[in-house]
Order: C-alpha cells, then structure tokens, then sequence
C-alpha cells in the first residue's frame, strides 16, 4: 500500500523558513517523479514544484524560494521554503507521479502538512 | 501558462442523476488532463487521467473524454459520495495548472 506521510508544518514568522519533509513507503521511492501541491484556506490546488529523473521544476510564485529535493534511500521527500510570505500559508501535500520523469497526473496524495505564515 | 476553466462553478443534482463536469484549457494540450476528486477534510483522489483512462479502484461510473482544448467528466449515475469538488489538472506543459473546481452538490 502507498502511503505518503508530511511533517514540519507549522507557525512561522513572514521571511522565515520552514522545511518540509514527506515519508514515502509502497512503492519503489527512486522511480518516480514526487511533487509538492499546495491549497490555501478554501481555495483550490495549486502546484509547487516536482523533482523527477528529469531534474526540478517550480511554480513561478515559489522560484528563487523554495528548494525541492529528495533523499532516495530514506524514501524521503523534501521542500525547503525560504522568505515565506503571507500568501504562502496553506497545507502542503506530497504527491507521487504516475511516471518517472515530466510533468505527471498524481496517483497517491498524502493528507498534508499546514504551513501558516504570519507574526 | 496554461489556463483551464471548469464550468459550472456549482452543480446541483440528485442521486441518480448523471452529472457532465467540462474543462477548458486556453491551449491544445492533446490528452494531457487528469481529473481529481476531493472530499472535505481530505485530499484529492485521481479519477481519471491521460483525458479517459480511469486509475486504479475508481468505479466505472466515472468517465472522462475530449482532447485538444475541450474535456468532460461524465458521472453516469450519481451515488451519495460522489457528491465533493472536482478539479481538473493539465499536464501538458510547464507549470502544471489546476482548474478553479467544480463543486458537486446534492439537490
């Protein structure tokens, strides 16, 4: 059974940083693309970034900010976000791609980690 | 960017019913659409992707078609819980985008 697992949301001040971290098991971690979609407060799902066997891609509003990247023997997922803004504050979820590489449709979701950005 | 556009924003139908969700991209972006179910509290379910290719476990209710610019998510016969928001997702090209949602509801 795949299961995704967030940590390391939480309170943080505007221009903090945060590292985000998803526990991945059920699937052979090294071989498929993982991403990080966000939802703030009522809003609808917006995409954050994706690390592949095809390298990294972001979202425009998170570029420069956030650093995805991953640790294939722990099975480990990571999002290091850096000068977080108020519009920043939403629940992140890890997401496991259908393929290895490119932009993929998400088969398995975690149930997501809450980032709140504000003094 | 990609653009795509739901419509209706809200549906309001009846068990049994059959329910006709519609996603517009403003480019080609051939078959690339998933589509997306979420629940209160919870996150989103993969329907369908590759525009008509239902994943794994979704009953065969669920329907999806078009290509190009012009898609659908078909519900043939609505049963209590299907009743949530429903997103659509391109693929296509960078940056993924998601459509605004189309929420469910029961009538």
């Amino acid at each position: 059974e795949v299961q995704l697992l967030e940590s390391g949301g939480g309170l943080v001040q505007p221009g903090g940083s945060l590292r985000l971290s998803c526990a991945a098991s059920g699937f052979s971690f090294s071989t498929y693309s993982l991403s990080w979609v966000r939802q703030a407060p009522g809003k609808g799902l917006q995409w954050v970034s994706s690390i592949g066997l095809d390298g990294t891609h972001y979202g425009d509003s998170v570029k420069g900010r956030f650093t995805i990247s991953r640790d294939n023997p722990k099975n480990t997922l990571y999002l290091q976000m850096s000068s977080l803004r108020a519009e920043d504050t939403a629940l992140y979820f890890c997401a496991k791609g259908r393929y290895g590489s490119g932009s993929n449709p998400f088969d398995y979701w975690g149930q997501g980690t809450l980032v709140t950005v504000s003094s | 960017e990609i653009v795509l556009t739901q419509s209706p924003a809200t549906l309001s139908l009846s068990p049994g019913q059959r329910a006709t969700l519609s996603c517009r991209a403003s480019q080609t972006i051939s078959s690339h659409l998933a589509w997306y179910q979420q629940k209160p509290g919870q996150a989103p379910r993969l329907l369908i992707h590759d525009a008509s290719n239902r994943a794994t476990g979704i009953p065969a209710r669920f329907s999806g078609s078009g290509s190009g610019t012009d898609f659908t998510l078909t519900i043939s016969s609505l049963a209590p819980e299907d009743f949530a928001v429903y997103y659509c997702q391109q693929r296509s090209n960078w940056p993924i985008t998601f459509g605004q949602g189309t929420r469910l509801e029961i009538k």
